[in-house]
């Protein structure tokens, strides 16, 4: 079956100080989800891409769609403390399956 | 009404116990999921029904038997479970078919088996 690799696992950074995480595919995909997950929670999707090379913002949240199909990054301008969680990178074919995780712990 | 509500949202079973959770949503999705969640681990699919229907099955032990009784609910009934079968267990749902645009969540149900 497909594969998400997701890195880094984990990150531990300081307010302020910019994020960035990748997923990447052994298969082609059609289309790249994000999603964050905090303590106790279910995931919440935060960005959807659905093209190739398609750049998608969400307030401080950026993510892309890699050219070759088989990955994807999200960026995190500006961290705040309420940026901690685990953010999951998600394939939606006939079902959606999701990348490893990378937890997110800011200090303040 | 955009949310997915699961219930109960804490669960201590023992092992010959039988309990089951609920998973409700109002959005008029025809499709819903069960995943399980293991800690520090991404969920994982465990039933997909759509239209009402089963259609879905990653290999999960009989100890778990889901149940849709209607377009709006999800059961997930718990029968005979090991301590290992501990985690989160999330409910979601979307328009069958559209799994592109993503699946809403619930909060899930942290089950403990002692």
């Amino acid at each position: 079956g497909q594969q998400l690799n997701q890195s880094p696992q984990s990150m531990f950074i300081q307010e302020g100080e910019d994020v960035s995480m990748n997923c990447t595919s052994s298969s082609i995909f059609n289309t790249w989800l994000w999603y964050k997950q905090d303590p106790g929670e279910g995931p919440v999707l935060l960005i959807a891409l659905y093209k190739a090379g398609e750049l998608t913002s969400n307030g401080r949240l950026t993510a892309q769609f890699g050219i070759t199909r088989k990955d994807s990054f999200l960026n995190i301008s500006a961290s705040i403390p309420s940026d901690v969680g685990i953010y999951f990178c998600g394939n939606a074919g006939n079902m959606l399956t999701f990348g490893g995780g990378t937890r997110l712990m800011v200090k303040p | 009404d955009t949310e997915v509500t699961q219930t109960p949202k804490h669960l201590v079973m023992g092992m010959t116990n039988k309990k089951s959770l609920k998973c409700e949503q109002h959005m008029g999705h025809r499709a819903m999921y069960w995943y399980k969640q293991k800690a520090k681990k991404p969920p994982e699919l465990m039933f997909v029904y759509s239209y009402e229907k089963l259609s879905i099955n990653e290999s999960v032990p009989s100890r778990f038997s889901p149940e849709c009784p209607n377009s709006s609910l999800l059961n997930l009934h718990l029968h005979a479970l090991q301590p290992e079968d501990s985690a989160l267990y999330l409910c979601a749902s979307s328009p069958p078919g559209r799994s592109i645009y993503g699946y809403t969540f619930g909060s899930g149900t942290r089950l403990t088996v002692v």
